[in-house]
Order: structure tokens, then sequence, then C-alpha cells
């Protein structure tokens, strides 16, 4: 079994430009989750998803950042425009439903130039 | 707010000795807590969590609610035991969002 999936695993993109990352979880999962890590920080939730419904987006920054997890398998998380701060690694879980041990990706790690 | 405190940024022991990684919460509901773990160039994985009751690589943890804690230790700690820590709060049911501390890099020397 792969585990959960991530693509790319480095970006180097110049503010102002969009952005997107890939997951694909473990089949049979669920639960998907987008998070924020920056550097010394642990992870920070953006957004869940229980199949394709968003059911935690509170943290994510919505004017510039949007997900989308089409047929309740893989999903996309995207920046328009990326800023400076955005600079940090993305992680992707998954899990067989909520408050279960979590999967984690390998991460992206965005730098924004 | 749920919030978790890992209060050490940095653990450095010798091979053999105890390991205690603290790790504090607020929380005023049931608490699910995870200890996840971060060894160098791989990915973030389970360790333990606290309904299992069990003893990973060593490792347990105890939740003690009255101190609002969720402590890892280990009885003699090895090499291989160096990596980064993660301690995090879930909710149990309902809408939530899963919370992480700041991670403690434990390293053990020889």
């Amino acid at each position: 079994e792969a585990g959960v999936v991530q693509s790319p695993r480095y970006k180097i993109i110049e503010k102002k430009q969009p952005v997107a990352f890939w997951c694909n979880p473990i089949s049979g999962h669920n639960t998907l989750y987008w998070y924020l890590q920056n550097l010394g920080q642990g992870p920070e939730l953006l957004i869940r998803y229980e199949n394709e419904e968003a059911v935690d987006d509170s943290q994510l920054p919505k004017d510039r950042f949007s997900a989308e997890r089409l047929k309740g398998v893989d999903s996309t998380l995207k920046i328009q425009p990326a800023e400076l701060g955005d600079s940090a690694v993305y992680l992707c879980a998954s899990s067989v439903g909520a408050v279960n041990e979590q999967f984690f990706g390998p991460g992206t790690r965005l730098t924004v130039l | 707010a749920q919030r978790v405190t890992q209060p050490e940024k940095l653990l450095s022991v010798f091979k053999g000795a105890p390991v205690e990684l603290k790790c504090n919460y607020s929380y005023s509901g049931s608490p699910e807590l995870f200890w996840y773990v971060q060894y160098s160039r791989q990915r973030l994985q389970l360790l333990l969590r606290h309904i299992s009751r069990e003893s990973i690589k060593g490792f347990t943890a105890d939740l003690n609610k009255g101190e609002t804690s969720f402590h890892l230790k280990k009885p003699f700690a090895q090499e291989e035991d160096s990596a980064m820590y993660y301690c995090a709060l879930s909710m149990a049911g309902g809408s939530y969002i899963p919370t992480f501390g700041r991670g403690t890099s434990l390293i053990v020397h020889p």
C-alpha cells in the first residue's frame, strides 16, 4: 500500500502566482485533512472533508485559498494569489472517520519568492 | 478554544536515561489524545493514543484529566528514539478541529 500520496513534493513560485497541491488518500479513508505546517510549529488544520463534504473549513483563508474533493476521493488545495507568508509545508492526511488515527502524506514544501 | 501545549522545544538525553515529553491540553469535554512522531526524512505517524493504553516502542502515556496532561514517557531512551514528537487533541464526536502542539525534538546521545 502506497499510503497517502501528495504532489508535487516541492514547489517554488513567485508571489502573486497561483499554485495547486494534490492529495490522494488511502483507499477507503472517507476523512481527508489539509494542514499547514510552519517551521518550528505543529500542523494546523486548514480544512477537513468527510467524503466530498467540507465539514471544518473555518481556518481556511477563503480570500485566497480554495479546496475541493470531487467524488470524495482525491483532493486539490489551491492558493491564488500566493503571498510570501504562504511559504510552508502543506500536509495531507486521511483517516477512517474522524477522531481516529490519521495517516499523513510526505507533504509539499512551498517556497514563495 | 482547545489548545495543546508542549513546553519543551528540545529535550536532550543520553542513551539509557529516562525520558518524559510533556503535553498539557485545555478542553472542557472528553478529549481524544494522541502522540505522533516524525523520524528524520520520514512522514508523520501515530505513536500511540490514550484509549488504546498500549506501550509502543517502550513508550507509554497516561491521560491525567485532573492535571489535563498526557505526558509521554520511556524508562530507557535509545538512540533510535531521536525524532520530533507531537501531542495532538481531538474531540469525541461532533464537529471539531484536530489540534497539534508545536512539537518537542528529542535527541538521544550515545
